[in-house]
């Protein structure tokens, strides 16, 4: 069985400051791991991907996230947080041979001026 | 670059009526979904299909039908809606499915049921 385990439901930091965002999952199969955002009244739109090559992943805007399978687990980072980072976040977890996504319950980020 | 399109994007319903929500994709992809997001509870899968002509349940499929009319369009029906329908539905599409497949989603349907 495959799931996602956000680990934080919100998480606030400070504009400048680094973003640490957890994800947990569990699966049966090689899995594949992504990160998506959603900014208020939007649709979702990804950041990055693992898919079993390099186990550190850059996405766009500055994340990172990296896979480490001793763990179980894909935490989201970002060095230093800015206004337009504020949005929702979520982690999906995909094996190889479905069309069923897992999706974790979100966090939400707020970042302070 | 339309992407996923998704319509409505607001709407009120009373308990009993039905309506269907329409999503198109202009990116030529294979895999069409549907899904509702509900606080607290991230986005669960409702239907999906594959490819043309082919539609599977998800993890929420009651009170629920699906339609891939076509490549493009991918239907998603409330026979008879109820208040636990109450959700935002987010359309996505993706080239196929398997490893590392991105998903693409609409910017969704925020549907009330009083």
């Amino acid at each position: 069985a495959q799931s996602v385990t956000q680990l934080d439901s919100h998480v606030s930091v400070s504009e400048g400051t680094p973003v640490l965002l957890r994800c947990n999952y569990s699966s049966s199969y090689s899995p594949s791991l992504f990160w998506y955002v959603q900014h208020p009244n939007k649709g979702l739109q990804l950041l990055l991907k693992y898919t079993s090559a390099a186990t550190l992943v850059k996405g766009i805007n500055g994340f990172e996230a990296e896979f480490k399978k001793s763990e179980t687990s894909f935490h989201l980072t970002k060095p230093s947080a800015h206004m337009s980072d504020a949005a929702e976040y979520f982690c999906v977890v995909n094996v190889n041979t479905g069309n069923q996504f897992y999706f974790g319950t979100g966090t939400s980020l707020t970042v302070i001026p | 670059n339309a992407g996923v399109t998704q319509t409505p994007k607001f709407q009120v319903l009373k308990t009993g009526q039905s309506m269907t929500l329409q999503c198109a994709q202009d990116m030529n992809h294979n895999s069409m979904y549907w899904y509702r997001q509900d606080p607290g509870m991230g986005l669960r899968l409702i239907y999906y299909s594959a490819s043309e002509g082919t539609t599977d349940k998800g993890e929420v499929p009651n009170g629920y039908n699906v339609s891939r009319l076509n490549k493009r369009e991918f239907s998603l029906r409330l026979e008879s809606a109820a208040p636990s329908q109450t959700s935002v539905y987010f359309c996505a599409s993706s080239q196929r499915g398997g490893a590392g497949t991105i998903q693409y989603f609409g910017a969704g349907t925020r549907l009330s049921v009083l």
